[in-house]
Order: C-alpha cells, then structure tokens, then sequence
C-alpha cells in the first residue's frame, strides 16, 4: 500500500511568494496532520482534520498559513507571502483512528527554503 | 511543564549492545498512548512501537520494547541487539485521552542515538 503522499519534496522560493504544499493521506485513514520541524522549535502541529473538517488550528503561526481539505484524499498548506522564518520541514501525517491506537503515518516531508 | 521529557539528548552505544531511551510523561488522563517513532538522517518519521495506558504487558516490536512502568510515568523504548542502521533522532510522544475522541500528540524533543561499530 502507498504511503502519505507529499509534494514537492523540496521548495526554494523567494520571500514574499505563495508557497503551496501538498499531501495524499493513506487511503481509508480518517484524520490528517501538518506538522512543522524545525532546529530551533522541534516538532510543532500546525493544524488536524478529521473528516476532512479542521479540529485545531492553534498551531498555525499567522494569518500568511492556510490549510484545506477540500475530500479525504488530498490537503493543501499555503503560505502565502512567505518569509524567511517559514523555512522548515513540513510534515504530513495521517491516521485511521479508533479505539486501539491512532498511530500516525508520516510522509516524507517538504523542504522548505525561503530565501 | 513539559508534558513528554527525553532527558537525554544525545546517547551512544557500541553495536549489538542494547540501549534504553528514556521518556516520561506527566497527564491526569487515564486513558492515554504512548508512541516512539524514528527518524532517521535521511528525514522520515518512522513510527515503532505503541503502549496504550491499560496494556497490561510491555509492548515489543521486534528489537524494539517499551518498558512500561506506570506509576513513575515513564515508557522508555529499548532497542537491543544495536546496528549501525539504528542511529538516528527517537521521539517519543502521547496522546492523551481514549483514542478516537483526541487525536493530536505530545512530542519530546528527542534523543539523538548514535550507534558505534
């Protein structure tokens, strides 16, 4: 079975542009994260859905960062305009849910590079 | 407070040795999981283990057991046997409350693990 799914694996872009990033989830699995890793502030979720509708966003740093889910196989993470500071790792995971375990399922990550 | 603490940042181990990575946790929760994932240099996070709060038994995935001890709130990931593929970043992490009901986790910071031929 196909992993999570996320593109690009590897963004350079100027500050000031829109930056989008994309993610598959596992099929069948209910629930998608964005995570955000960095040096400085480790590993950070940025926002969760269940059932394609957001549960938490608190982790969205500022209004520049937007996250959608508009079917259960596909979510965007925007930034838009995007800084130096963005630069980072950005995960996406997913998970089936249920009574046992919730484990999450990690993609490969994007990397980000705001010059 | 943290609510996952790795107190050790960086470990060493000689290969086929066995090492233990610390964790605790601090919840009020009854119900909760416990989770250790990997990552390796070439940037993946790779899940390895699972200890929900009512597993009776330690749980163990190979090398890989979690050595769970409730009361002291800590679950620290074993790897035995060590091999060269197992240096790299361990997280450890929670989620607290039954499944199903809250899905995000708690991280540590990691431990960084690096194994010695």
């Amino acid at each position: 079975d196909a992993g999570v799914i996320q593109s690009p694996r590897h963004e350079v872009t100027e500050m000031g542009q829109e930056v989008t990033l994309r993610c598959k989830p596992i099929s069948g699995h209910n629930s998608l994260f964005w995570y955000r890793q960095t040096m400085m502030r480790g590993l950070e979720l940025l926002i969760y859905f269940n059932n394609n509708v957001p549960i938490d966003d608190s982790g969205m740093p500022e209004d520049r960062f937007s996250a959608k889910m508009p079917n259960a196989s596909f979510s965007t993470l925007k930034i838009q305009p995007s800084e130096p500071r963005d630069s980072a790792v950005y995960f996406c995971a997913s998970s089936l849910g249920g009574l046992l375990t919730d484990t999450q399922y990690f993609g490969p990550g994007t990397r980000l590079t705001v010059l | 407070a943290q609510k996952i603490t790795q107190t050790q940042p960086g470990m060493f181990v000689q290969e086929k040795e066995a090492v233990t990575l610390d964790c605790t946790y601090d919840t009020s929760d009854q119900s909760y999981g416990l989770f250790w994932y990997k990552q390796p240099s070439s940037g993946e996070m790779i899940f390895l283990i699972y200890q929900g709060s009512y597993d009776e038994q330690n749980a163990t995935e190979g090398r890989y057991s979690l050595n769970f001890q409730k009361a002291r709130k800590s679950a620290n990931l074993v790897i035995s046997a060590s091999q060269l593929g197992d240096s790299a970043m361990y997280f450890c992490a929670m989620r607290e409350g039954q499944a199903g009901n809250n899905r995000k986790l708690i991280w540590g910071l990691g431990t960084s693990l690096a194994v010695n031929p």
